[in-house]
């Protein structure tokens, strides 16, 4: 059973259309980070985040971390074909120091 | 600055055989955690380093061993190979794991 639930599982879109990808849990995570990861590549850290209710942005892509810190959500505006990849969630719980990942959203955004 | 290294890049290796899997870490980076990723699902922690000590371990049988140097560094072996064990091994290393981890680019292991 996977902790942490992504959705959706694939996500085509075309160039300057907008998308989320979300990130669930019933488990309360101290810190969720969101990766993107290209193929034969490790996954890249775009932003860790914290508090509950916390919103980072970074450049045209908008990180906000549950309330309740069980959840994420990750909204890209403007999507442009250099934004294709997978991404993934990930959180650590408690006085946990593992990574726990969701399985991913694959993104593809068609020029 | 380099980010984390890791060799080889790819392997090929027969059931039952032994592997090990090598990883140097971010410059500034003490500890280093491995993952397991097959194709098209997340990363699986297998264990954390820290101070040349198994900090943490995940789902992962005894067949699935590691190391700690001074240095930081960092190997995993893995024993008796099962063709179940085909994917990719990425290290991964942080001085504050609030702050996230920075990943190498990981081994395709490929057992026949």
């Amino acid at each position: 059973t996977q902790l942490l639930e992504q959705s959706p599982q694939f996500l085509s879109i075309q160039e300057g259309e907008n998308l989320t990808v979300y990130c669930n849990s019933s488990s309360v995570f101290s810190s969720l980070q969101w990766y993107r990861q290209e193929p034969g590549e490790g996954p890249v850290l775009l932003v860790t985040v914290v508090t509950g209710g916390e919103v980072k942005k970074l450049k045209r892509l908008t990180f906000q971390f549950g309330d309740a810190r069980k959840d994420s959500s990750l909204h890209i505006t403007a999507a442009q074909p250099g934004d294709t990849g997978l991404y993934l969630c990930a959180g650590a719980r408690g006085l946990d120091y593992k990574l726990s990942f969701g399985a991913g959203t694959t993104v593809t955004v068609r020029a | 600055d380099a980010g984390v290294t890791q060799s080889p890049t790819h392997l090929i290796k027969t059931r039952g055989q032994q592997v090990t899997l090598r990883c140097s870490p971010k410059s500034g980076h003490d500890t280093v955690s491995w993952y397991q990723q097959a194709l098209g699902q997340g990363p699986q922690f297998i264990f954390q380093y820290y101070e040349e000590e198994e900090r943490q371990r995940g789902n992962f049988p005894d067949r699935f061993s590691g190391h700690q140097f001074p240095n930081y560094s960092s190997e995993l072996n893995v024993n008796a190979l099962l063709l179940g064990d085909s994917a990719l091994y990425l290290c991964a290393s942080t001085l504050d794991s609030i702050y996230g981890y920075t990943f190498g680019s990981g081994t395709r292991l490929t057992v026949v």
